[in-house]
């Protein structure tokens, strides 16, 4: 049974700060990562997609892979109250041919001016 | 370019019903899959339909049921409602089946008193 974990938070940073989104996983055969925003009664929204160890920059955000430590994180510089919503992280393992993803519960983040 | 549709938006049912919810995916996607999230937790596999077939399943009774027409299209069907359904179910295509990607529909809105 493949597990996704996140700290359901709220985590709470103010504007212009940098936030620090972490999320690890159980299953060592998972090879694609995914981070979604989702906004308060909406559906998931893919941010970004991380396959190899190191980081992915898009805008202001960045992804963080550590197969090794099985942690993937994001990273949101400058950050602006319309960043608050839940994020959620996202596994898949290629290995058994399935490409359905695993979420986790999701971390709310707040942007408070 | 229309995007993931589904219908309906809201729902109330009463125990023991039976719905049906409707899913059309973005134009030139031919894979759909079904997630179900309840509050405050992560998107959780239903199925996954492909050529007008259910080609995987997550750990869901039967009573969760579903079909794909052949414009792609798709219904999601829940027999014998229980209070625990409540929840947004969510539609997600993407362009093929061996596709990490997925985007996901607005959503439905599922509840049963």
């Amino acid at each position: 049974q493949k597990e996704v974990e996140q700290n359901s938070g709220p985590l709470s940073v103010p504007e212009g700060a940098i936030a620090s989104l972490n999320c690890t996983y159980s299953d060592r055969v998972s090879q694609s990562f995914f981070w979604y925003r989702q906004y308060s009664g909406k559906s998931p929204e893919l941010i970004m997609s991380i396959y190899s160890n190191g980081d992915k920059e898009d805008g202001r955000f960045t992804a963080q892979l550590n197969k090794a430590s099985q942690y993937v994180s994001l990273l949101i510089r400058d950050s602006q109250p319309s960043d608050s919503a839940t994020y959620l992280c996202a596994v898949i393992d290629l290995t058994g041919g399935s490409y359905i993803p695993t979420f986790g519960r999701g971390t709310s983040l707040i942007v408070h001016p | 370019d229309a995007g993931v549709t589904q219908s309906p938006t809201h729902l109330i049912k009463t125990r023991g019903q039976q719905v049906t919810l409707r899913c059309s995916p973005k134009s030139g996607h031919d894979t759909v899959s079904w997630y179900q999230q309840a509050l405050g937790q992560g998107p959780q596999f239903i199925f996954q339909y492909y050529e007008e077939e259910e080609r995987q399943r997550g750990n869901f009774p039967d009573r969760f049921s579903g079909h794909q027409f052949p414009n792609y299209s798709s219904e999601l069907n829940v027999n014998a409602l229980l209070l625990g359904d409540s929840a947004l179910y969510l539609c997600a295509s993407s362009p093929k089946v061996y596709q990490e990607t997925q985007y996901f529909g607005p959503g439905t809105r599922l509840l049963v008193l």
